[in-house]
Formats: structure tokens, C-alpha cells, sequence
């Protein structure tokens, strides 16, 4: 079936580096989202975009986060700078419809040492 | 903003024995969704149920709107199907954001 891809499964950084976590999307999927989960942690919604433009994020999604899907390519969550505290697993996902259960990725561990 | 409560939160089985995992959420749900979180992290979607009972093999899940909780059932339990049992729910809207529970911690034993 359709898959959501996560590119790297695992990235590990310096503190104060710029890092971007690639999602490759379900083809005709429109609406995308990017979850955070610390290790031992609830699941928390980061930001959700649609259309080119970010349509609700969270207090979790700081000044330094920034998304972008150029040109139907990977959707892309960039950080920079980094922090001690965004070491967690970043999921991505996508539907077709924004009212429908979007399809989760399985996740790119970040480590910011 | 909603709260979603997932219990038990750790539950011990051995395998054959049925699990009942509950989930209440203190608002109205209108998307309802139980994932697998496998003890490497990555995520499935198991079944997705805002309302009534749906069933996909050992897997049964029981909604009531009104009471604002759900349930999932596994039957006859194996020792793969150890790990995280999340529920998330989304209160309506195009942005469909889930909000989710803590889990619970599933292990079955041989």
C-alpha cells in the first residue's frame, strides 16, 4: 500500500547546526503534518500544512522551525539553530483530505548532542 | 485543550489471553485512531474509529461518542503484538490535528 518515507531514519548533530528531516509524502496526498515525540513521551502535533502555507502549529513549533514542501518534492522540517532539547523522533504524515486519518511515517530520530 | 487518557498504563499477558485497552478523551472526538508503536519507535495505524465497533483480524474497537471513550480488544494475544497501544483523537476541522494519549505498554509473554 501507499507509504509515507522519512529520510533519515536516524540523524545525529552538534548543538547550534542547522539539520532538515526529508518527508516523502503518498503521491496525492495534500495536507501535512510533523509530530514530535521526546523518548518516553506523549506524541505531540508540531504543524500542519496545506497549499504551500502552514495552517495551525503549536507552541512546540519554535522560531527556529521552518517547513516547506518546494515544488511537490519532499515536505521538509528545518531546524537551525538546534537545541539540546530538540533530540526526539520526528514522524511526518499525510492524507489525501484534510478531515481524514492521515498516514504516518515511521519516524526520523534526532540526536543533538 | 483536549486530554486524551489511555489505561491501564502497562499491562503483562501471556500469550492466548485477551487484552482490553481503554481510552476517554474529554472532548468531542469526531476522528478516532488507535496506533501501534512498535518498541522501536516506528508507528501503525491500526484502525481508525470515531463512532460504533470496527473489527480488522484479532482487533476490535468499541467508540461511544456520547461517553467519550473508547476501547480496543485483541484477542488471543501473541508475543509480537508487545508494545506501545496509542489512541489519538481529532475534534473536526480540515487541520485534523491528533491530539494523543500516553499509551499503554502492552508486553506478552511465551
Amino acid at each position: 500500500g501507499p507509504k509515507v518515507l522519512q529520510i533519515p531514519s536516524h540523524q545525529i548533530i552538534d548543538m547550534g547546526q542547522m539539520v532538515t528531516l526529508n518527508c516523502d509524502p503518498v503521491s496525492n496526498h495534500l495536507y501535512f503534518y510533523w509530530y514530535k515525540q521526546i523518548l518516553g513521551q506523549q506524541m505531540e502535533f508540531l504543524v500542519n500544512f496545506y497549499n504551500g502555507k502552514v495552517m495551525e502549529k503549536s507552541k512546540l513549533f519554535k522560531d527556529q522551525f521552518s517547513v516547506e514542501r518546494p515544488d511537490g518534492s519532499y515536505f521538509t522540517l528545518k531546524i537551525q539553530p538546534t537545541a539540546l532539547e530538540d533530540s526526539a523522533v520526528y514522524f511526518c504524515a499525510s492524507s489525501l483530505v484534510g478531515g481524514q486519518a492521515p498516514l504516518f511515517g515511521e519516524g526520523t530520530r534526532l540526536s543533538v548532542l | 485543550g483536549q486530554q486524551v487518557q489511555q489505561s491501564p498504563s502497562s499491562l503483562v499477558l501471556q500469550e492466548g489471553e485477551n487484552a482490553e485497552l481503554q481510552c476517554n478523551f474529554s472532548s468531542t472526538a469526531t476522528q478516532l485512531q488507535w496506533f501501534y508503536q512498535s518498541p522501536g519507535g516506528s508507528l501503525v495505524s491500526l484502525l481508525s474509529n470515531p463512532s460504533g465497533t470496527k473489527h480488522t483480524g484479532r482487533l476490535t474497537s468499541t467508540t461511544v461518542t456520547k461517553e467519550r471513550r473508547s476501547s480496543l480488544h485483541i484477542s488471543s494475544s501473541q508475543t509480537t503484538d508487545s508494545g506501545t497501544y496509542l489512541c489519538a483523537i481529532s475534534s473536526g476541522g480540515s487541520n485534523y490535528k491528533l491530539t494523543f494519549g500516553k499509551g499503554t505498554l502492552l508486553t506478552v509473554t511465551p
